[in-house]
């Protein structure tokens, strides 16, 4: 499958723990981009991590990519309640086209 | 406020029966897309389009139409629609790429499809 992999499909956690969710994929990228989804509606940007760089910061959130092994983690740092949603990868491999993994649904217990 | 409008959000019908899905967006972006959301399948790219008349295919394209023939408007066309493409849809679009690569999009809130 060309879509990237993530880990672990789901993710259940206390509020106040921190959220580790994983991004795998197959081939080379020029970018990669982390979204959240709330249920039922449409996908918000979180970050963009280019191919040259290895770590980025939005707040709570702390992406990490490798590209030697061809993956990225997202960080969710002191989660809340509020957090609880699907998270996505997608990566550009230098065309147009966008290529999204299954996502990893994490659910935060108040 | 900055946006991508879908319509309808909501669609019954049976097969066989032409629609269109409507998704606009006040961005003036370059770049839009549309997607199906399947469970346990993320999200797949059906078509995208980089600018006025200009489409292309993304992963899943079969059974589907689309055309650019505005910058804000990006309709996509079930010509006779079957009962698997009953799916989550999106919209989305973002400015035009920069150093090679899409930039982050901007989506709709969804349109679904029962097709019976």
């Amino acid at each position: 499958s060309q879509q990237g992999e993530e880990d672990p499909q789901a993710l259940s956690i206390q509020e106040g723990e921190n959220a580790t969710m994983n991004c795998s994929y197959k081939t080379s990228i020029n970018n990669l981009q982390w979204y959240r989804q709330n249920s039922g509606r449409g996908l918000v940007h979180l970050i963009l991590i280019r191919s040259n760089e290895r770590e980025k910061h939005s707040g709570r959130l702390r992406v990490t990519l490798d590209t030697s092994k061809k993956s990225s983690s997202l960080l969710i740092t002191a989660s809340r309640a509020a957090d609880t949603a699907s998270y996505f990868c997608a990566r550009n491999t230098g065309g147009f086209k966008t290529i999204f993994g299954a996502g990893t649904r994490l659910f935060v217990k108040a | 406020e900055a946006q991508v409008t879908q319509n309808p959000r909501y669609l019954i019908t049976v097969t066989g029966k032409k629609l269109t899905v409507t998704c606009s967006q006040n961005m003036n972006h370059e770049y839009m897309s549309w997607y199906r959301q399947d469970p346990g399948l993320g999200l797949r790219q059906i078509y995208y389009s980089m600018n006025v008349e200009v489409t292309d295919k993304g992963d899943v394209p079969e059974g589907y139409k689309v055309s650019r023939k505005e910058k804000r408007n990006f309709p996509l066309i079930l010509e006779s629609p079957s009962p698997n493409q009953t799916s989550l849809y999106f919209c989305a679009s973002s400015p035009g790429p920069r150093d090679g690569s899409n930039q982050p999009q901007h989506f709709g809130d969804g349109t679904r499809l029962s097709i019976l």
